[in-house]
């Protein structure tokens, strides 16, 4: 299974666009790429997927170029409540590899 | 509709114990995957049950083991506690009934500390 790897942490200041990019160079074919958002003492929460171009939900962006080696994640305008460790992964063969996760920290 | 659920959510054991935690899926959720969560080796896939059938597993000691019921919930157990087993034991569950893109719901988890 592909290993992803991500910044370790980033600073924002609330209102800002955050792009957090991911490298993924071993993706399968059928690999999907994710991104999940967690909070201290919770369960991961499911933020967005996508297979390649582009998709757009009512909370972020994924940006998945043609060779599928990297992704980014956008969060539009973000608040202090973003604040959280937010990890990309690839999942296929009906096993999901997490990685480290990139810690996000939104400054006032 | 509700979401995944672990009990209990918080226990403390003694090294050489073992240890049952309970998962229930969402509703409808036929897949049930486990991941065990520690400071420093962050989440760890343990394996992944559909329909009663264990499809997949990490690199975890044969001391952790699961299974799925009927109705989909799932159990894990780990027998022979050690200290290195004190971690957040996550479980998520998904549709999945397809390889590769699916949406996994975690549930909040349950703190295990071996002391």
């Amino acid at each position: 299974l592909a290993k992803t790897t991500q910044p370790i942490s980033m600073d924002s200041y609330e209102g800002q666009e955050v792009n957090i990019t991911c490298s993924h160079n071993n993706i399968a074919t059928n690999d999907y790429i994710t991104w999940y958002q967690q909070f201290p003492s919770q369960g991961p929460r499911f933020i967005i997927q996508g297979y390649k171009t582009k998709v757009t939900n009512e909370v972020a962006s994924l940006f998945i170029p043609a060779d599928r080696k990297s992704s980014t994640l956008s969060l539009p305008r973000v608040s202090l409540s973003d604040t959280a460790v937010y990890y990309c992964l690839v999942s296929g063969g009906f096993k999901t590899i997490f990685g480290a996760g990139t810690r996000l920290f939104v400054k006032a | 509709k509700a979401g995944v659920t672990q009990t209990p959510r918080y226990l403390i054991k003694t090294r050489g114990q073992q240890v049952t935690l309970s998962c229930s899926p969402i509703s409808g959720h036929r897949s049930v995957s486990w991941y065990q969560q520690t400071p420093g080796q962050g989440l760890q896939f343990l394996f992944e049950y559909f329909s009663e059938t264990q499809r997949n597993k990490g690199n975890f000691p044969g001391r952790f083991s699961g299974r799925q019921f009927s109705n989909s919930r799932s159990e894990m157990n780990v027998s022979t506690l050690e200290l290195g087993d004190s971690a957040l034991y996550l479980c998520a569950s998904s549709w999945q009934d397809r390889v590769g893109g699916y949406e996994q719901y975690f549930g909040p988890g349950t703190r295990l500390t071996v002391t």
